[in-house]
């Protein structure tokens, strides 16, 4: 059954770096999202991606945030200068329309 | 704004029924959705029911759904040691492109 991945698992990186978060969506599939969880609070809606521009983002993905399509499989999030707050899970998802979105196994983002 | 919440616990004994409550605000809400999280692994989509729905079964699992209270439940029947894990409960509206918003999650545990 396809599914959505995710690398790394876990992700440890001092304040102030860079890192990105890789996904791959399930191959057919048109819609594109990040979420995040951190420890403890409510799942948190990131960005939407479709036909190779952002559909929505919420407020907590400011300038520090980018998302990229750079090839037909991989979809990746970056961070450019990490806080001590981005510390979260983030998982990917995709979806073919409206209803079902698939996540994957999520990335632990540690930033110290 | 939009919110989602739920009972944080739920204990039951093998074999008898669970039942998870979820409240929401949006009136404008399209699909509703059920997740599962067990330890250490990613959001698995259990179920969803459209708005115009009031309920749907999928084998062990019922889902009911009363608009007019905003008032969302998963039953599971029969209910496993397999089941123990974080159920999510999670919303979406037409017109903003599919984000979720979720709720804190519900952690069951099945007692043999």
């Amino acid at each position: 059954e396809p599914e959505v991945t995710q690398t790394p698992s876990h992700q440890v990186t001092q304040m102030g770096q860079e890192v990105i978060l890789r996904c791959v969506p399930i191959s057919n599939h048109l819609y594109f999202y990040w979420y995040r969880q951190i420890l403890g609070q409510k799942v948190e809606f990131l960005v939407s991606f479709y036909n190779n521009e952002i559909s929505e983002k919420s407020e907590i993905f400011d300038d520090q945030f980018s998302v990229e399509r750079p090839d037909g499989s991989n979809f990746t999030l970056k961070i450019r200068s990490t806080k001590l707050e981005d510390s979260a899970m983030y998982f990917c998802a995709s979806s073919a329309g409206w209803n079902e979105q698939f996540f994957g196994p999520g990335t632990r983002l540690t930033v110290l | 704004g939009e919110d989602v919440e739920q009972s944080l616990f739920l204990s039951v004994r093998e074999g008898d029924s669970s039942v998870i409550n979820c409240t929401y605000t949006d009136s404008s809400s399209t699909y509703l959705y059920w997740y599962k999280q067990e330890p250490g692994a990613g959001l698995q989509l259990l179920t969803y029911i459209f708005s115009n729905m009031d309920m749907k079964q999928d084998q062990r699992l019922t889902v009911l759904l009363n608009k007019k209270d905003k008032h969302l439940s998963l039953r599971i029947a029969d209910t496993q040691t397999g089941d123990s894990a974080i159920y999510f409960c999670a919303e979406s509206s037409a017109g903003n492109n599919r984000k979720l918003i979720w709720g804190l999650g519900t952690s069951l545990a099945v007692n043999p």
